[in-house]
């Protein structure tokens, strides 16, 4: 069966750090392109971040470009967001997605990040 | 970037009626570069349609999707307690995906 697990989420202060996680499995991770959607309490769903299956090829929202980093680790089947100088606007359930030619078929099932002092 | 609005912001109705949900395109979205997906609380996001009209597996024919250059549809006939949801469209034509703000189903 296919699966997305998120891990790494929690509570943070302004201005902090955080990575998370996402464990892939069930299907051929390395050709799957795959994103970062968040979810702040109450709202709509934003894109955040999207990578290349061979990691060549990355991008970021304009919200987060130049504070968070995504990547993976293809022998792991593992995809990762760097969150850094984080905002209370960044609060959210950020859901990891694999992509099939840019909607998305498979969600994880979210973790929260909460940015509060 | 593209910006979708959905309409309207929510839409109660009675088991067995039909849906029809609003995603309208601030441009025109090429390639038929539009999804569905629903939301039930607590939940992750269900792909429902690509493509503008292409079902996802699993997905019942009661649900179909149309539209095309700015203006689509989602249309839900035959509604079930099951469709209680919030739903999302989505371009995906554009350098960075873009979703609407949602539609909220509620089910009398």
């Amino acid at each position: 069966e296919v699966h997305l697990v998120e891990s790494g989420g929690g509570l943070v202060q302004p201005g902090g750090s955080l990575r998370l996680s996402c464990a892939a499995s069930g299907f051929t991770f390395s050709t799957s392109w795959m994103h970062w959607v968040r979810q702040a309490p109450g709202k709509g769903l934003v894109w955040v971040s999207r990578i290349s299956s061979d990691e060549s090829t990355t991008g970021h929202a304009d919200s987060v470009r130049g504070r968070f980093t995504i990547s993976r680790d293809n022998a792991k089947h593992t995809l990762y967001l760097q969150l850094s100088s984080l905002r209370d606007e960044d609060t959210a359930v950020y859901y990891c997605a694999r992509s099939a030619g840019g909607y998305f078929d498979l969600w994880g099932r979210g973790t929260l990040v909460t940015v509060s002092s | 970037e593209i910006v979708l609005t959905q309409s309207p912001g929510t839409l109660s109705l009675s088991p067995g009626e039909r849906a029809t949900l609003s995603c309208r395109a601030s441009q025109t979205i090429i390639s038929s570069y539009l999804a569905w997906y629903q939301q039930k609380p607590g939940q992750a996001p269900r792909l429902l349609i690509y493509g503008v009209s292409s079902r996802a597996t699993g997905i019942p024919d009661r649900i179909s999707g149309s539209g095309s250059g700015t203006d689509f549809t989602l249309t839900i006939s035959r509604l079930e307690p099951e469709d209680s949801a919030v739903y999302y469209c989505q371009q995906y034509g554009g350098s960075s995906q873009t979703f609407g703000q949602g539609t909220k189903v509620e089910i009398k």
